[in-house]
């Protein structure tokens, strides 16, 4: 069965410092990876996706994650974090042949002034 | 171009009582998919459709929930009767068909059964 993993339900970094959020996965095959981002009392935003080629996928506001497969990993990063950053981060996966997207239960990023 | 539209924003209803939810996917979009959201936890599937038929309802509580999307565009969530444990957001989203494109969310209809 799959399953995604967001092991931290809450990562709090300084404005300005680089920042990490993330997420492994247990999926057989190839899967899709995605990264979506929940502001307060909002919907789902996608941020960027990982289908193939290049192992490091750039995205909206200056995120990007890459993917490691050996370690079956897709952790999202930014080189320096806003204030504005702030929010709840949710990694998904789409095992191969499915078409629906299964998520982690979330992390909560504060970015401290 | 226009987002996944849901309606209404929010919803307090008490139990037992039913509710429904509206939602307009991107245009030209097959895929409709309804998730559920509970406080603390990741959105899980519901249902999905192409275009006017299901492709998976297998955790969507049939005995009380129940969806449409009769001509292949808009899509109906019903809950009938509500339980407290059905309070949550209903997420409603599309995508293109095909398994590499990117799946876009609606703002969320939020429930809350009293």
């Amino acid at each position: 069965a799959q399953s995604v993993a967001q092991p931290e339900d809450q990562v709090n970094v300084a404005e300005g410092n680089p920042l990490t959020v993330k997420c492994t996965y247990s999926v057989s095959g190839n899967p899709y990876l995605f990264w979506y981002v929940q502001y307060p009392n909002r919907g789902l935003q996608f941020l960027l996706k990982y289908i193939t080629g290049d192992n490091l996928v750039k995205g909206s506001y200056g995120f990007e994650a890459e993917f490691n497969k050996s370690q079956t990993s897709f952790h999202l990063k930014k080189p320096s974090a806003l204030v504005s950053d702030s929010a709840l981060y949710f990694c998904a996966v789409r095992p191969p042949g499915a078409n629906n997207l299964f998520f982690g239960t979330g992390t909560r990023l504060t970015v401290i002034p | 171009e226009a987002g996944v539209a849901q309606s209404p924003r929010y919803k307090i209803i008490e139990k037992r009582q039913s509710v429904a939810f509206w939602c307009n996917p991107i245009s030209g979009h097959a895929t409709l998919y309804w998730y559920q959201q509970i406080l603390g936890q990741g959105p899980k599937l519901l249902i999905q459709f192409q275009n006017n038929g299901v492709v998976d309802d297998s955790q969507l509580p049939k005995d009380r929930f129940s969806a449409e999307r009769l001509k292949g565009v808009d899509s109906t969530l019903k809950i009938q009767p509500a339980k407290l444990e059905d309070s949550a957001v209903y997420l409603c989203a599309s995508s293109a068909t095909g398994a590499g494109n990117t799946i876009y969310f609606g703002e969320g209809s939020w429930l809350t059964v009293v």
